[in-house]
């Protein structure tokens, strides 16, 4: 079974700039949700998504936006980049259903702000 | 305080031997706790699943949750240098519609040949 996948895995922005990620998560989940990772803060939950819908959103300025479509690919767009959003953004995805909350990770994109 | 809570570390043990991480949460309700491994520079990757109070084990690993006391560890047996990463623990709550899933700061794990 293939994994969580996310595209690109690495980028590298201007402050000011926008950026969007994909994540396309393992056959059969239907939960998508991001991360922000830094030295700093650990794991910082973005937002979810469960059959397009958002469920839950995590404590970060509007700035942080996400989608997901029907095939449960999930995008997350940052617009108005800043030095503080380099970081290490992760998406899992899980089945989300019966009690199965079991989440598995991609690999990551890594976006640096200059 | 902090939902879930870890001792940073680093976390030094010789090959061989038992290693202890500890993590603690303190949100009654929570219903669910995960153990990821991380290496650096690297996703973290889930290990263990607990759900319900007791120990659970899985090859070297040992899970074990006290919800009475809201804590939650993770044994690694005859420990390996290719243990060495940061142990990340995560507590789940909710049902229905809203889920929550929080993570601790991680443990690093050292494992000394």
């Amino acid at each position: 079974k293939a994994g969580v996948t996310q595209t690109p895995r690495y980028l590298i922005k201007t402050r000011g700039q926008q950026v969007t990620l994909s994540c396309s998560p393992i056959s059969g989940h239907r939960s998508v949700s991001w991360y922000q990772q830094t030295p700093g803060q650990g794991l910082q939950f973005l937002f979810e998504y469960f059959s397009e819908t958002q469920r839950n959103k995590g404590n970060f300025p509007g700035r942080f936006s996400g989608r997901q479509f029907s095939n449960s690919r999930s995008e997350m767009n940052v617009s108005t980049l800043e030095l503080g959003d380099s970081a290490l953004y992760l998406c899992a995805s899980s089945r989300r259903l019966a009690g199965d909350y079991e989440q598995y990770f991609g690999p990551g994109t890594r976006l640096t702000v200059t | 305080q902090k939902e879930v809570e870890q001792n940073s570390g680093p976390l030094s043990v010789p090959e061989g031997a038992i290693a202890s991480l500890n993590c603690t949460y303190s949100d009654r309700v929570s219903q669910s706790f995960f153990w990821y491994r991380q290496y650096s520079g690297k996703s973290p990757e889930l290990i263990m699943s607990i759900y319900s109070n007791g120990d659970k084990e899985d090859g070297r690993f040992t899970a074990q949750l006290n919800k009475a006391s809201q804590y939650v560890s993770l044994l690694i047996r005859d420990s390996q240098p290719s243990d060495s990463a940061t142990y990340l623990c995560a507590a789940q709550r909710g049902s229905g519609g809203y889920q929550k899933v929080t993570f601790g700061t991680g443990t690093k794990l050292q494992v000394i040949p």
